[in-house]
């Protein structure tokens, strides 16, 4: 079945430090992969995608890019905010009309 | 055009009683997905619905909990005698019919079972 693997938290940088949070997963065929964030007490917020090997999802700063050799979709922020403090999920979806599967999420705490 | 609407955004019971959490999924989506996060944890799937159909219930629990998305109205996710383990926030999504790889979440509901 499909799962995914992020780095598990909390992560805590100072502003405007470099973040990398990692992502790793299984699946079948060729999935989508997806960054979501979570602020504190509000639902999930898509954050970036992508669809197929070597795109690169990018949003408010962040990027990842879908590595399929190594099964990798890391997420990336050149220099982090304390308004980026969240949860972040990376997850994946086989395509059609089926499930996500999630990661356990990376809490993120920026401070000033 | 309004992104999904869950309602309540916060609901209370006391063991045994039933809860009801509405999902309106975003207009012209016609498929709607549930999942649960418990605390410190990350979101589980539960059931996936259209209109009048239960397409997979693969991660329902098999007693107490049941799902619904009537021809009209909200999808209903119900759930009878409730425990405390049942504590926990219930995501809703949903799918447009012109990119099915992506779904877009509701604010939740959290609900909290004394």
């Amino acid at each position: 079945g499909n799962s995914v693997t992020q780095m598990e938290g909390p992560v805590t940088l100072s502003e405007e430090a470099f973040l990398t949070i990692n992502c790793t997963y299984t699946a079948t065929g060729y999935p989508s992969l997806f960054w979501y964030v979570q602020y504190p007490g509000e639902g999930l917020q898509l954050l970036l995608k992508a669809t197929k090997a070597d795109d690169k999802g990018s949003n408010k700063g962040f990027e990842a890019t879908y590595r399929k050799e190594t099964t990798s979709f890391h997420l990336e922020k050149g220099s982090v905010q304390v308004s980026d403090s969240a949860v972040y999920f990376c997850a994946l979806h086989s395509g059609g009309y089926q499930k996500v599967t999630f990661g356990t999420g990376t809490k993120l705490q920026v401070i000033p | 055009n309004a992104g999904v609407m869950q309602n309540p955004r916060h609901l209370v019971r006391r063991r045994g009683q039933e809860a009801r959490l509405r999902c309106s999924p975003m207009k012209g989506h016609s498929h709607v997905y549930w999942y649960r996060q418990l605390p410190e944890e990350g979101l589980k799937f539960m059931v996936y619905l259209q209109k009048e159909n239960i397409i997979d219930e693969s991660g329902m629990p098999k007693e107490r909990f049941s799902a619904e998305f009537p021809k009209e109205g909200p999808s209903i996710l119900r759930i009878q005698q409730v425990v405390r383990g049942d504590s926990a926030a219930y995501f809703c999504a949903s799918s447009p019919p012109t990119d099915t790889d992506t779904q877009y979440f509701g604010p939740g509901t959290r609900l909290t079972v004394l």
